[in-house]
């Protein structure tokens, strides 16, 4: 089946404790992204990558970082976790040549 | 960068009614409108989209559509029912070689039986 997962789907961790958010797709999309999900602010977008090896910065990158070592996978990571960063995050992947942006599960991170 | 402003934020219709969502860009570059719908603790899932080179397209009982010259796009659903109830959200983005979409606030569509 045709998917992109994340994990974990919830986490409840506290200020300043590292972690890391994983996002894997087993359709071979060239480009991925993630976002940020908050009442009020829709999605905005953190990191894209378009490619293995080559990511760049969306709207509201600070406080994250991603990498990109395989084709399926794109991990997200906070190196110093803050409340402000209580959330929900969702990662997405797109074919080249394609528009649709398709969606993991989310994963709801809660920062004390 | 795009800015995308959607309204409204709630919108409570009948079952059977007409329901009608606006945005705005900002940006005259922008030339992909996708419209997603994300229900209640589930990941969106895109429903239609719009190139800037046409101005309306229709996929059975929902629709949208685009005025490039003021810059706003819309999406139409006809003869709603309760499970279109979710959070409808549009955007926008140029292509770079990348999609990159910025996307609206979202919309909570609630439809009544």
């Amino acid at each position: 089946e045709a998917q992109v997962t994340q994990n974990p789907r919830y986490l409840i961790t506290v200020t300043g404790k590292k972690l890391t958010v994983t996002c894997s797709q087993n359709m071979n999309h060239e480009y991925m992204s993630w976002y940020r999900q908050d009442p009020g602010l829709g999605l905005r977008q953190i990191y894209y990558s378009m490619n293995v090896e080559v990511t760049d910065k969306g709207d509201v990158p600070e406080g994250y970082k991603v990498s990109r070592k395989e084709k399926r996978n794109f991990p997200l990571i906070l190196e110093s976790p803050s409340p402000n960063q209580t959330s929900l995050y969702f990662c997405a992947s797109t074919s080249a040549g394609s528009d649709e942006q398709y969606f993991g599960p989310g994963t709801r991170l809660t920062v004390t | 960068g795009e800015n995308v402003e959607q309204h409204p934020s709630t919108l409570s219709v009948q079952e059977g009614d007409s329901a009608v969502i606006k945005c705005t860009y900002s940006d005259s570059a922008s030339n992909y409108f996708p419209w997603y719908k994300q229900e209640l603790g589930k990941r969106p899932q895109l429903i239609i989209d719009i190139r800037s080179n046409v101005g309306e397209k229709k996929d059975q009982r929902i629709a949208v559509t685009l005025n490039k010259t003021a810059k706003h796009f819309s999406l139409h659903i006809t003869e709603t029912q309760p499970e279109d109830s979710a959070v409808y959200f549009c955007a926008a983005s140029w292509n770079t070689g990348f999609q990159k979409l910025v996307f609206g606030t979202g919309t909570r569509l609630l439809v009544s039986p």
